[in-house]
C-alpha cells in the first residue's frame, strides 16, 4: 500500500538558508506524490504534485522537488528561506482512486 | 472563482451533543472529499463523495459519524453523539475529476473542539 515518511516533525532555519524537508514514499505502483502547505489559520494549498512527466518539480514561491526512484525519496527544497514560508509542510501519495495519504507533518521555522 | 468553503469555522460542543459541518466544493466539481486531523496526527481520509454518491467511505471511523451530499452540491458531515476523541480538524476538498493525479483542492477547515 502507498505510504509516505517524512523525516523530522519540526525543522528551523535561518533566513536566506536553504530549505530541506525529507520525505520518503512507499508505493507498489509507481506513485503520485503532492507536497501540500498550511499557513497559519489557513487550509491545504497545494505546492507542487509528481505525476511521472518530469522527476523535478517546480512548485509556488520558490519551492522544487525532486523525485528520486532509486532513494524512494521527494525532498521538498527552496534555496533561500523567507520569513513567510513559516508553516507546516505535508508530503502526501495518492492510494486507490483518489485517495490521499498524508505524511505526519513538517513544521518549518524561519529565523531572523 | 470562490475556493471551497466550511462552516462553521470553529465549533466547541460539550460530549454528547450534535454538531453538523457544512462543505461547499468549487463550483462544477463533482468530487468531494473529507478529511480529518485529530490532535497533531496525521491528516486522514473519511470520505469520498461523486456527485451524491459514496465512492469511498472506508476512512469513517464509527457510525456516529453520517456524510451527506444531497444533489451533489454541498455536503454535510454530522457527527452524533460527539465524544472528546472527535476534536480536531476537519478538512473538506473538492477536484473537478477523480484519478491520483487528481489535485485536490482544500477548505480552510472546521477546528471542532468536544470539551
Amino acid at each position: 500500500a502507498q505510504s509516505v515518511t517524512q523525516l523530522g516533525s519540526h525543522v528551523s532555519v535561518s533566513e536566506g538558508a536553504l530549505v530541506l524537508l525529507r520525505c520518503n514514499y512507499s508505493s507498489s505502483v509507481p506513485p503520485y506524490l503532492f507536497w501540500y502547505v498550511q499557513y497559519p489559520n489557513q487550509g491545504l494549498q497545494l505546492l507542487l504534485k509528481y505525476t511521472s512527466a518530469a522527476t523535478l518539480v517546480k512548485g509556488i514561491n520558490g519551492f522544487e522537488a525532486e523525485f528520486k526512484k532509486s532513494e524512494t525519496s521527494f525532498h521538498l527544497t527552496k534555496p533561500s528561506a523567507h520569513m513567510s514560508d513559516a508553516a507546516e509542510y505535508f508530503c502526501a501519495v495518492t492510494r486507490g482512486a483518489s485517495k490521499i495519504i498524508f505524511g505526519s507533518g513538517t513544521r518549518l521555522s524561519i529565523r531572523p | 472563482e470562490a475556493g471551497v468553503t466550511q462552516f462553521p469555522s470553529h465549533s466547541v460542543i460539550e460530549k454528547g451533543q450534535t454538531v453538523t459541518l457544512r462543505c461547499d466544493p468549487i463550483s462544477g466539481h463533482d468530487n468531494l472529499y473529507w478529511y480529518r486531523r485529530v490532535m497533531g496526527k496525521e491528516i486522514k481520509f473519511l470520505l469520498h463523495f461523486v456527485k451524491e454518491s459514496k465512492q469511498d467511505e472506508s476512512g469513517m471511523p464509527n457510525n456516529r459519524f453520517l456524510a451527506e451530499r444531497t444533489g451533489g452540491t454541498y455536503s454535510t458531515l454530522k457527527v452524533q453523539p460527539a465524544e472528546l476523541e472527535d476534536s480536531g480538524v476537519y478538512f473538506c476538498a473538492s477536484s473537478p475529476g477523480q484519478g491520483r493525479q487528481e489535485t485536490q483542492y482544500f477548505g480552510p477547515g472546521t477546528r471542532l473542539l468536544v470539551l
